[in-house]
C-alpha cells in the first residue's frame, strides 16, 4: 500500500518559533510537493521538488523554506512562525510519468499562537 | 487571473440527480488534467484523469476542451456518498507542478 506520511497530525507553535514539518514517501517518487489549504482558497502550492536537492518555488513561498536531502523525505521549514501561517499543510508525491496520480499525506493542522 | 478556476458551490442536489462541474485553466500549454475528490477532514484522492478524448468511469464522465481551456466533470445518478469537494487539477507544462482549483463542494441530499 502506497504511503505518504506526515510527521504530525496536529501542531501548536508560538509566534517566532522555527517549525519543521516532515514528509516521507515510500514509493520512490521523484516529485514532492508542499501545499497549504485554507477555507475559500483551496490548495496553494508552497514549494515543489523534482529531485534530491532540487526545489522550485510555488505560488506562496514567502516565509517558508524546504529541504530535500534524501529522495524519500521533503521537509517544510517555517523560519519564524507567524499567526497567518496557521493552516492545514498537505504533502504530496508523484512520479514524472504523465497522467499519474499524486498521493497525499494525511495533513498537518498547524496552529500558531 | 487564477491559473485554475472553479465555481466553489455548494451544489445541493437530490439523490439520483445529474450534476456537472466546470473548471477553466489559463495556461494553454498545460499538459495533464485531473479531478480529485476530497472528503471532509481528509486528504485529496484521485478521482480520474481527464484525457483529450474524454473518459468515463461508471457514473462519472470527464471531458477536456483544449480550445476553450476548460475541463468538466459529470456525475450521473448522484449518491449520498458522492457528497464531497471536487478539485480540478492541472499539471504545468514542462514541469510536474500540480495546480489545484479551489474546489467545488457537492452535497447530495435524500
Amino acid at each position: 500500500d502506497v504511503k505518504v506520511t506526515q510527521s504530525s497530525r496536529y501542531l501548536v507553535k508560538r509566534t517566532g518559533e522555527k517549525v519543521f514539518l516532515e514528509c516521507v514517501q515510500d514509493m520512490d517518487h521523484e516529485n514532492m510537493f508542499w501545499y497549504r489549504q485554507d477555507p475559500g482558497l483551496g490548495l496553494r502550492l508552497i514549494y515543489f521538488s523534482y529531485d534530491v536537492k532540487m526545489k522550485e518555488k510555488g505560488d506562496i513561498p514567502e516565509g517558508y523554506s524546504v529541504s530535500r536531502e534524501k529522495k524519500e523525505r521533503f521537509s517544510l521549514i517555517l523560519e519564524s512562525a507567524s499567526t497567518n501561517q496557521t493552516s492545514m499543510y498537505l504533502c504530496a508525491s508523484s512520479t514524472t510519468v504523465m497522467n499519474t496520480e499524486a498521493f497525499f499525506g494525511q495533513g498537518t493542522r498547524l496552529t500558531v499562537v | 487571473r487564477k491559473e485554475v478556476e472553479q465555481d466553489p458551490g455548494p451544489f445541493n442536489v437530490p439523490e439520483g440527480a445529474t450534476v456537472a462541474f466546470n473548471c477553466t485553466y489559463s495556461n494553454s500549454a498545460s499538459q495533464s488534467f485531473f479531478w480529485y475528490r476530497q472528503d471532509c477532514r481528509k486528504e485529496p484522492k484521485l478521482l480520474m484523469s481527464v484525457y483529450s478524448s474524454g473518459n468515463e468511469d461508471g457514473r462519472f464522465t470527464a471531458q477536456l476542451n483544449r480550445a476553450s481551456q476548460y475541463i468538466s466533470l459529470l456525475i450521473r445518478d448522484s449518491k449520498l456518498s458522492d457528497s464531497a469537494t471536487y478539485l480540478c487539477v492541472v499539471e504545468s507544462y514542462n514541469t510536474d507542478k500540480l495546480i489545484f482549483g479551489t474546489g467545488t463542494r457537492l452535497q447530495v441530499f435524500p
